[in-house]
């Protein structure tokens, strides 16, 4: 039964980084992919991108593209999601989730099946 | 990216009601969509995959169908447990969401 434990709440300053982690346990760490999501106070969820540990590949939906960046360390079945150049608009919780893949010979499809419980990112000056 | 609509945003419905919420994509996703249900300060649940299978644990009074552009989540017999927020989500070209589907207690 995996399990995804996300790190705590995090206050942080405009401008500022913020670095979350999400560590599971409970099943084979590099045997799937991990995305984030994120939920703005009472608004929807929206994607941020993934990461595949066994192949340390990670993908980014455009929004977030260059202000993102996901990593993994197998080695703590840890998985990382650091934002930068931070704003007011990124008060959020932050989801991580564990991905079921489908693959097939032309492409690949996922949904997510486990989620952590969220950590909420707070941008206040 | 394909956009996710839903109908209606809101949908107030009493214990035993049946219930439908569509969900509408902008270009076709084949059968790559599922479903969510989220409560208030919690995360995410899944209930539904590939359109319409059931995820493991998820009571068969939730039924997904659906293909191409137009899905429905169907809950046949209301509970009080399932008055919650419901979410689609396509999973065809990367993944995005609808907007949400508050459903709540007449």
């Amino acid at each position: 039964q995996v399990q995804l434990v996300q790190s705590g709440a995090e206050v942080k300053k405009p401008g500022s980084s913020v670095k979350v982690s999400c560590k599971a346990s409970g099943g084979t760490f590099s045997s799937y992919a991990i995305s984030w999501v994120r939920q703005a106070p009472g608004q929807g969820l929206e994607w941020m991108g993934r990461i595949i540990p066994i192949l340390g590949i990670a993908n980014y939906a455009q929004k977030f593209q260059g202000r993102v960046t996901i990593t993994a360390d197998k080695s703590t079945s840890t998985a990382y999601m650091e934002l930068s150049s931070l704003r007011s608009e990124d008060t959020a919780v932050y989801y991580c989730a564990r991905d079921q893949d489908t693959v097939t010979p032309v492409d690949y499809y996922y949904y997510m099946d486990v989620w952590g419980k969220g950590t909420t990112v707070t941008v206040s000056s | 990216d394909i956009q996710m609509t839903q109908s209606p945003s809101t949908l107030s419905a009493s214990v035993g009601d049946r219930v439908t919420i569509t969900c509408r994509a902008s270009q076709s996703i084949s059968s790559w969509l599922a479903w969510y249900q989220q409560k208030p300060g919690k995360a995410p649940k899944l209930l539904i995959y590939k359109a319409s299978s059931l995820e493991s644990g998820v009571p068969s009074r939730f039924s997904g169908s659906g293909s191409g552009t137009e899905f429905t989540l169907t809950i046949s017999s209301l509970q009080p447990d399932d008055f919650a927020t419901y979410y689609c989500q396509q999973y065809n070209r990367r993944v995005t969401f609808g907007q949400g589907t508050k459903l709540e207690i007449k």
